[in-house]
């Protein structure tokens, strides 16, 4: 186990909803990375925080945003849902930065949402 | 484009023997390429890391090896294991500051008893 997890495990919304995903990082973990995982394919980055900050962010719309806390716990919120938003939601941390580093992420087992 | 392909979907192989997976890239110039493990269910799990500068990389059963001439990289489980049935992942880290991973789309292993 990688020390990272991530609530709820399932979730269910419907079209336009909005849903909140929350994960809490392993300990001494101070950058929070979020994929979408879609059925058979490989995870997408959505965006990362560094110590609360947005710190990059991958081909996703604005109505994907995020948060990062001084625990540096994070939340994953998207609204007005489609669906094909229906995937997994992975949080992966690690303990800096990247440029030069080589830190390799953890990922948590992920929130499956499912929208109809 | 960008592109990451892996070389099948699925791959059978019998208990015993080495198992291949391939990482093909297109228009990327990255820094690391790592691969990772996914089970059902599960989040990835990191197995190896291997730089732009190294050929070749072992742990254990594992070796890596990464050929930035030709954009490949080659992940090879020796002595395979049912245990080793999983999905396996490569993803190349740009070090561009978010280290954000590009993951391929994977390939499935099924080890055969």
């Amino acid at each position: 186990e990688t020390g990272v997890t991530q609530s709820p495990t399932h979730l269910i919304k419907t079209r336009g909803q909005q849903v909140t995903l929350r994960c809490s990082s392993q300990s001494g973990h101070n950058t929070v990375s979020w994929y979408q995982q879609a059925l058979g394919q490989g995870p997408q980055f959505i965006f990362q925080y560094y110590r609360e900050e947005e710190n990059g962010r991958g081909n996703f719309p604005p109505r994907f945003s995020g948060l990062q806390f001084p625990n540096y716990s994070s939340e994953l919120n998207v609204n007005a849902l489609e669906l094909d938003d229906s995937a997994l939601y992975l949080c992966a941390s690690s303990p800096s930065l990247g440029g030069g580093t080589q830190e390799t992420q953890y990922f948590g087992p992920g929130t499956r949402l499912l929208v109809l | 484009s960008q592109k990451i392909e892996q070389n099948s979907e699925a791959l059978n192989i019998q208990e015993g023997k080495t198992a291949t997976l391939t990482c093909n890239y297109t228009n990327y110039s990255p820094a690391y390429l790592q691969w990772y493990r996914q089970d059902p269910g599960r989040g990835p799990v990191f197995l190896l890391l291997i730089r732009e500068n190294e050929k070749e990389k072992r742990k254990e059963r594992l070796k890596v090896t990464f050929d930035t001439t030709l954009k490949q990289s080659l992940f090879h489980i020796t002595a395979s294991q049912p245990a080793d049935s999983a999905t396996y992942l490569c993803a190349l880290d740009l070090q561009t500051g978010a280290n954000n991973l590009f993951f391929g789309t994977g390939t499935r292993l099924t080890v055969i008893p």
